[in-house]
């Protein structure tokens, strides 16, 4: 079946350093392909979103490439921020084009230190 | 608009006790989702809805039902609690795009359950 895999962390960061949390993913359709973000004490939020292949999704200085090649969606940021800190989570869906169910990875926990 | 609301934000059970956690939108989204979150495993969806008055199983519904008689709430079900459902489980819900597909996830705040 689909399924996500993506780096285990924890992630330490200094502030303004560059952030890759890379993510792969098996399907057998054309999935779409999200970053979701867990703050603490919260629940997810969509970070960002790529629907085809060579889209790229960008939010909040986080951006991610669809890249079907090489079936991954590695979430990058130039300059971390404390504020970054939380859990992301790649994930997809279980159908093309709009949001499905989603399938998730495990996590990534990202600390950023001033 | 209060988004996706759970209720309760914290239980403990004793094993084989029951209970109901309560998901609420206020958005007129036509789906819903409950998900259990385990260190290390990620969200593993276990029952969602494609409307009112419909429900199916997700990844891991042994355990679980789940109940959808209004549109704007989504109700999960543990008839006798064990210690592997000790979790913290998310709600969320999704609206009907435009082109027929559904729309942004969009989650609760969780409810954290022990079993004991």
């Amino acid at each position: 079946g689909d399924s996500v895999t993506q780096m285990e962390g924890p992630v330490t960061l200094s502030e303004e350093a560059f952030l890759t949390i890379n993510c792969t993913y098996t399907a057998t359709g054309y999935p779409s392909l999200f970053w979701y973000v867990q703050y603490p004490g919260e629940g997810l939020q969509l970070l960002l979103k790529a629907t085809k292949a060579d889209d790229k999704g960008s939010n909040k200085g986080f951006e991610a490439t669809y890249r079907k090649e090489t079936t991954s969606f590695h979430l990058e940021k130039g300059s971390v921020q404390v504020s970054d800190s939380a859990v992301y989570f790649c994930a997809l869906s279980d159908y093309g084009g709009s949001q499905g169910n989603l399938i998730f990875g495990k996590g990534t926990k990202l600390s950023v230190k001033p | 608009n209060a988004g996706v609301t759970q209720t309760p934000k914290f239980r403990v059970l004793k094993t084989g006790q029951s209970m109901t956690l309560l998901c609420a939108q206020d958005m007129n989204h036509e789906y819903m989702y409950w998900y259990r979150q385990d260190p290390g495993m990620g969200l593993r969806l276990i029952h969602y809805s494609v409307g009112e008055g419909t429900t199916a199983k997700g990844e891991v519904p042994d355990g679980y039902n789940v109940s959808r008689l209004k549109k704007q709430n989504f109700l999960l079900g543990l008839e006798s609690a064990a210690p592997s459902q000790t979790s913290v489980y998310f709600c969320a819900s999704s609206y009907l795009d435009h082109s027929g597909g559904r729309g942004e996830q969009f989650f609760g705040p969780g409810t954290r359950l022990t079993v004991l």
